[in-house]
């Protein structure tokens, strides 16, 4: 079945320091993959997104991801965290079906 | 413009009434979606519409009722609805139904059902 899943409900990082949020899937061939933000109260906004190609993609906030297929992981990464970061965030594939989320809190 | 604009923000409502969500985007998208999302939960798809007709329906309860009167516009009527029902009501639009499509969202219809 497909499915998509985020290990981590909730991650606390300092202003400054670096984030990587984990993001593994299960489909059949390789599938469209997203990642979302959403601020408290928020609609969704798309971060990046990944179907074939350069595997390294790069989104919009100084945010990228990985795709590896050998991994089955699309994880989000940012080298320098804001404040202003902090927010849920969902890895998504193909028809919309979405990851529990993670949460994100950024220490002063 | 990319906006997707949602109305009302917040909605109370009891379980004999009957209200309507809309939304709307005036970025000239064929594709349009309703997603309901419960507190500290992802969103979840409740509707597709594709050049105004109902595509998908990921078998919601008749109590939800979806409508497109044309292609910038879409509704969603409520009747008889549930405590449980109460949730963050997401519109979504996309230039097209496909997969690789951006989906834009607006910001939401809190609904509270008592």
């Amino acid at each position: 079945a497909q499915s998509v899943t985020q290990p981590d409900i909730h991650i606390t990082v300092s202003e400054g320091a670096s984030l990587e949020l984990r993001c593994n899937y299960s489909y059949g061939a390789t599938p469209y993959l997203f990642w979302y933000v959403q601020s408290p109260g928020q609609g969704l906004q798309l971060l990046l997104k990944y179907f074939s190609g350069d595997t390294l993609v790069q989104g919009i906030k100084g945010f990228e991801a990985e795709f590896k297929r050998s991994q089955s992981s699309f994880n989000l990464r940012k080298p320098s965290v804001h404040w202003s970061d902090a927010a849920e965030y969902f890895c998504a594939v193909n028809d919309m079906r979405f990851g529990a989320g993670t949460r994100l809190t950024v220490k002063p | 413009d990319t906006e997707v604009t949602q109305t009302p923000k917040h909605l109370v409502m009891g379980m004999t009434n009957k209200k309507s969500l809309k939304c709307e985007q005036h970025m000239g998208h064929r594709a349009m979606y309703w997603y309901k999302q419960k507190a500290k939960k992802p969103p979840e798809l409740m509707f597709v519409y594709s050049y105004e007709k109902l595509s998908i329906n990921e078998s919601v309860p008749s109590r939800f009722s979806p409508e497109c009167p044309n292609s910038s516009l879409l509704n969603l009527h409520l009747h008889a609805l549930q405590p449980e029902d109460s949730a963050l009501y997401l519109c979504a639009s996309s230039q097209d139904r496909g997969r690789w499509d951006t989906q834009y969202f607006g910001p939401g219809t809190r609904l509270t059902v008592l």
